[in-house]
């Protein structure tokens, strides 16, 4: 148990399908994050929420939408996504985004597999 | 600019062999460094970590230590085992909002 749940584990879709992720952590953190992990690639920062509010969006499509209800509750929808989509989404929490220095906890991730 | 450099992967080792994957990095001002480890299938798990220069961090027979004169923190184990194969990323978090990854190494154990 890491202590951040992420729901589903794995998860195919077509290209005109819309689904969402949900990541959930129960740490008393106020920062939540979305990476998305492909192979022979870096991970890579899409969104940052600190107390709720976006605070980072690094140039992602908009066929990715992100929503943060609450500071345990984290979101990600999508819709037509493309195949060059499919990777493994991590979701991860932190005590504070202005201050990293503790570290992330990580989900398992989201094995997204676009058709 | 601010990057973390890993050693190219797989790294392939027996069963008890010694470990050292090496991690460098160049950062401005006082980053804190991070091993984190991603077993097959799953997230990143946070294996250890320092916060200052000459501090070492150790779990489960992993240890790194904080070298600022050589900007490096290799992670070292003594005796791999088979449950070890996995990938392992150093990660640095630096200034404000700052958080750099490594590319990722590879390690496969054989009996």
């Amino acid at each position: 148990e890491t202590g951040v749940t992420q729901t589903p584990r794995h998860l195919v879709m077509g290209m005109t399908n819309k689904k969402s992720l949900k990541c959930e952590q129960h740490l008393g953190h106020n920062a939540m994050y979305w990476y998305k992990q492909s192979a022979k690639k870096p991970l890579e920062l899409m969104f940052v929420y600190n107390f709720k509010e976006q605070t980072e969006n690094n140039s992602v499509p908009s066929r990715f939408s992100p929503e943060c209800p609450n500071s345990s509750h984290l979101f990600l929808h999508l819709h037509t996504l493309q195949p060059e989509d499919s990777a493994l989404y991590l979701c991860a929490s932190s005590q504070d985004a202005l201050r990293r220095g503790n570290g992330y906890t990580f989900g398992s991730g989201t094995r997204l597999t676009v058709v | 600019g601010d990057s973390v450099t890993q050693m190219e992967g797989p790294v392939t080792l027996s069963e008890e062999a010694f470990l050292t994957i090496n991690c460098t990095y160049t950062a401005t001002g006082y980053p804190s460094l991070f091993w984190y480890v991603q077993y097959p299938g799953e997230g990143l798990q946070l294996l250890l970590k320092a916060t200052k220069a000459d501090d070492k961090g150790s779990n489960k027979g992993f240890e790194a230590t904080y070298r600022k004169e050589t900007t490096s923190f290799h992670l070292e184990k003594g005796s791999v085992q088979v449950s070890d194969s996995a990938v392992y990323f150093c990660v640095l978090f630096w200034g404000y909002q700052k958080v750099t990854f490594g590319t990722g190494t590879k390690l496969q154990v054989i009996p």
